[in-house]
């Protein structure tokens, strides 16, 4: 009864170091999605994989990549991590390909730069 | 552009007092309405969702919600509310533009219960 797995839960960073936050679902879902949340902004989509093979930019992908290993999994990957990166990332899913509403999300990791 | 606002930050009420969390949104057509609800250091979980038909829409947890179109609101109730309920309540909207469809989530309001 996992749902959405979200490794790690915290991370500390110094500026320019690189990382990849990974996210499993056992739900079977077609859609993954990485928000962030910030202080008093919500969540802001990051990136969208619609299906596996497939993913596009969501609202803030500057300074993120992404890859979806198969259907299961979906990382996030920090190639040169800056203090603006500082904030909780979710990772989500959903059944449906269509319209984009996350259904299921993990716990978060928690990353802070420095 | 389509925008959801929640316009309480903060909100306590005690146990087993009524609740009502506000939310009004910006968008030309009739949108697809979210409801979500996050508990400390956990991800959030969707409690209802608004498509089309009846506007009064019930939830996961004793909560429902109210779609006004005349208003721009889609505003959650609660007529009991427990301390378990205490966490703070996200509302969102999907939008579609051209065939792109997105959601955009409000800021959130926190909501104490208190004994």
């Amino acid at each position: 009864n996992a749902g959405v797995t979200q490794t790690p839960k915290f991370q500390v960073l110094k500026t320019g170091q690189s990382m990849t936050l990974q996210c499993a679902q056992d739900m079977n879902h077609n859609s993954m999605y990485w928000y962030r949340q910030d202080p008093g902004m919500g969540l802001r989509l990051i990136y969208y994989s619609a299906s596996e093979g497939t993913t596009d930019k969501g609202e803030v992908p500057n300074g993120y990549n992404v890859s979806r290993l198969n259907k299961r999994e979906f990382s996030l990957r920090l190639e040169s991590a800056a203090p603006s990166q500082t904030s909780v990332y979710f990772c989500a899913s959903s059944v449906t390909t269509r319209g984009r509403q996350p259904q299921h999300f993990g716990d978060g990791t928690r990353l802070s730069i420095l | 552009a389509q925008s959801v606002t929640q316009p309480d930050i903060h909100i306590t009420v005690s146990e087993g007092a009524s609740l009502e969390l506000r939310c009004n949104y910006s968008y030309g057509a009739t949108p697809y309405l979210f409801w979500y609800v996050q508990s400390p250091g956990q991800g959030l979980q969707l409690l209802l969702k608004y498509f089309s038909g009846d506007t009064l829409v019930q939830g996961i947890k004793g909560f429902e919600a109210e779609f006004k179109r005349s208003q721009s609101s889609f505003n959650l109730r609660k007529p009991s509310v427990q301390w378990s309920d205490t966490a703070e309540y996200f509302c969102a909207v999907r939008t579609n533009s051209g065939g792109y469809q997105k959601v955009t989530f409000g800021t959130g309001t926190k909501l104490q219960v208190i004994p």
